[in-house]
């Protein structure tokens, strides 16, 4: 199993360009999430969903979109980047229907915005 | 909603001796608690967990942590430092969803 997978490994962005960040799983899992990591601040949460069609907000989703088609891929979408959005950004799945068990880190996305 | 603090952004300690981090955490519900580790460059990876029975946990890499529901912790411990630990702590507490300490750095000293 190659777990969670994320592309791209990093990415530089312009003020106001869009993107998307990809990201899967081959474990099956229902519950999919996105974190930011920021220093000094660990993991806030910006969307999750709990299955294929079903998404939901995090802590802090206002800048971002995504979607859940399939069980295996959860993308998350900038649709005009910022400054502030530069980050590391991780996603993660969970055996747990509501993710409140174990998750599981892809290796993360870099992304600097200029 | 829960939180989560660590004390402590920046933990020295010197090769072979106790390794102690804390982590305090409110919740309205019994939580789950969890310690993950993270490496340079790589996601977290789950380092042990707590979520019912036996309040003591032992996790990978000689690491334990107990859960005190009274004092609202669940710090990280390991009796003797290798050097091999030093990196990134992050304590998570989840009842309605996963929420993460800010982490802390440990620092092994030859």
């Amino acid at each position: 199993n190659a777990g969670v997978t994320q592309t791209p490994k990093f990415q530089v962005l312009k003020t106001g360009q869009s993107m998307t960040l990809q990201c899967a799983q081959d474990m099956n899992h229902e519950y999919m999430s996105w974190y930011r990591q920021d220093p000094g601040m660990g993991l806030r949460l910006i969307h999750y969903s709990v299955g294929a069609g079903i998404t939901d907000q995090g802590e802090v989703p206002n800048g971002y979109n995504v979607s859940r088609s399939t069980t295996e891929d959860f993308p998350l979408r900038l649709l005009s980047a910022a400054p502030s959005q530069t980050s590391v950004y991780f996603c993660a799945s969970s055996y747990s229907t509501r993710g409140l068990e174990t998750q599981y880190f892809g290796p993360g996305t870099r992304l600097l915005v200029l | 909603a829960q939180s989560v603090t660590q004390l402590g952004s920046h933990v020295s300690v010197s090769e072979g001796a106790l390794v102690l981090l804390r982590c305090n955490y409110s919740s309205s519900v019994p939580p789950y608690l969890f310690w993950y580790v993270q490496y340079p460059n790589q996601g977290l990876q789950l380092l042990l967990k707590y979520t019912t029975g036996a309040t003591l946990v032992k996790g990978i890499n000689g690491f334990e942590a107990e859960f005190k529901k009274s004092e609202t912790s669940f710090h990280l411990t390991k009796p003797s430092a290798h050097m091999s630990d030093a990196t990134e702590y992050f304590c998570a507490v989840s009842d309605h969803d996963m929420r993460f300490g800010a982490g802390t750095r440990l620092t092994v000293k030859p």
